[in-house]
């Protein structure tokens, strides 16, 4: 397969415990995007890469949240001290920069419970 | 007021009628993203588009880059087209998404 792969799919954690996502990207896309979706609601931006830079991070990544692309390849997403409005789906997507905007192709997401 | 706003926010049709869902954006963009989600499931790109028209299939996608509009139009609905649809623009603003039902 070779679409985007997040894992894992479902994690179930308990307040104040430490998560980590990954986004494993088409491989020769270099950007890479983070999203949250919470239930009926359409994603809100987290942050994106382009190869190992991170350009851009939303407001709503606040201290605890980190997200690294250490080779240009894969990408973490790591919450610190869970809190029980981090539940949510977590959504990566990956494009390359067809005039400054590829086609996304997204991820089945992680989705995280926070007890 | 968010930078993307759709209508209508939930939408039933019956099946075989044409659908239209909008799209309005408040920035300027160098292209917008038609993406679908369905229940459960990942959400799929359906369109990227940056001026005009496109098709593909039933589905119609229009954009004016002056009025910041778009729209998705779905001819000869069917059960299965039920998702939600999102719109998106630039850096990935998303629109809060058409939960669309179509009914057999």
């Amino acid at each position: 397969d070779t679409g985007v792969s997040q894992n894992p799919r479902h994690k179930i954690t308990k307040r104040g415990q430490n998560v980590t996502f990954r986004c494993d990207p088409i491989s020769e896309h270099n950007r890479l995007y983070w999203y949250r979706q919470t239930l009926g609601q359409g994603p809100e931006f987290l942050t994106y890469f382009q190869n190992e830079a991170q350009l851009e991070k939303s407001r709503l990544l606040s201290d605890r949240f980190s997200a690294e692309r250490p080779k240009g390849s894969f990408s973490t997403l790591e919450i610190q001290r869970t809190e029980q409005g981090d539940s949510a789906m977590y959504l990566c997507a990956s494009s390359l920069p067809i005039i400054g905007t590829g086609e996304l192709f997204f991820g089945e997401g992680s989705r995280l419970t926070v007890l | 007021k968010n930078e993307v706003e759709q209508s209508p926010q939930n939408l039933t049709a019956q099946e075989g009628e044409f659908i239209t869902i909008n799209c309005s954006y408040s920035v300027g963009i160098s292209a917008l993203h038609w993406l679908q989600q369905h229940p459960g499931g990942g959400i799929v790109s359906l369109f990227m588009l940056s001026s005009g028209k496109k098709k593909h299939g039933r589905l119609i996608a229009t954009i004016n880059i002056q009025e910041k509009h778009s729209s998705l139009h779905i001819t000869a609905s069917h059960p299965r087209d039920s998702a939600v649809y999102i719109c998106a623009v630039l850096d990935m603003r998303f629109g809060a998404g058409t939960r669309l039902t179509v009914k057999p």
